[in-house]
């Protein structure tokens, strides 16, 4: 099946810790994103990619970081700067045009305990 | 800045109701506007994406429509069914080259049986 996998599906990271989410997708699309939902909330960008070994800064990029060393991947690390990491996380693709569908992963939700 | 605000943030129907969900945004220099449904702790799935050029994109029972002049999109439900509740988000991809898009806060939708 083509897709978008992510995963854990849920993560507890005690204060100061960093973690790693997991972002694959086998859809061949050139583009990736990350985003966050806070309850109630839309989506805000965090990291994009455009295509491998490079990406940009969206919107709320302080305190993560992430990864393009494969097509396929783009891991998502949450840092000890991150001040208020509680959320739940979506990566998402779409081909190269900016005028396509883009194609979400299940998410994963990241607790701080 | 793009702004994307969805009106209203909730909404009850019963079955068998058409209904409308709003979304305005503030920059009308868009490349295209998606819809999308979220169903509680999952991701997004792509419902319609309408192109800047176009002016509605129709799916079985789902019915979008973009003015962009005005910085508006409706997405209209027929016949509304039990299995339509969700949160229904729409997110317009910027005049960049980047694909980023901005997100509304959502409308979650409740059919009652």
């Amino acid at each position: 099946d083509g897709g978008i996998t992510q995963s854990p599906k849920y993560l507890f990271r005690k204060e100061g810790q960093n973690v790693t989410l997991s972002c694959e997708q086998n859809l061949n699309h050139d583009a990736m994103y990350w985003y966050r939902q806070d309850p109630g909330q839309g989506l805000r960008l965090i990291y994009y990619s455009q295509i491998v070994n490079d990406f940009q800064k969206g919107d709320i990029a302080e305190g993560y970081s992430v990864s393009r060393e494969k097509k396929e991947s783009f891991p998502l690390t949450v840092t000890s700067a991150q001040k208020n990491p509680t959320a739940f996380y979506l990566c998402a693709s779409r081909t190269s045009g900016r005028s396509d569908t883009q194609y979400f992963g299940p998410g994963t939700r990241l607790t701080v305990l | 800045k793009q702004e994307v605000t969805q009106i209203p943030a909730a909404l009850s129907v019963p079955e068998g109701e058409n209904l409308v969900l709003n979304c305005s945004f503030t920059d009308s220099a868009i490349y295209n506007l998606q819809w999308f449904r979220q169903d509680p702790g999952k991701g997004l799935t792509s419902l319609l994406l309408i192109q800047s050029s176009q002016r509605e994109q129709t799916s079985g029972r789902l019915n979008a429509s973009l003015d962009k002049s005005s910085g508006r999109s409706t997405l209209y439900i027929a016949a509304s069914q039990p299995g339509d509740s969700a949160t229904y988000l729409c997110a317009v991809v910027r005049g960049t080259n980047a694909g980023k898009s901005t997100f509304g806060d959502g409308t979650t939708l409740t059919v009652k049986p």
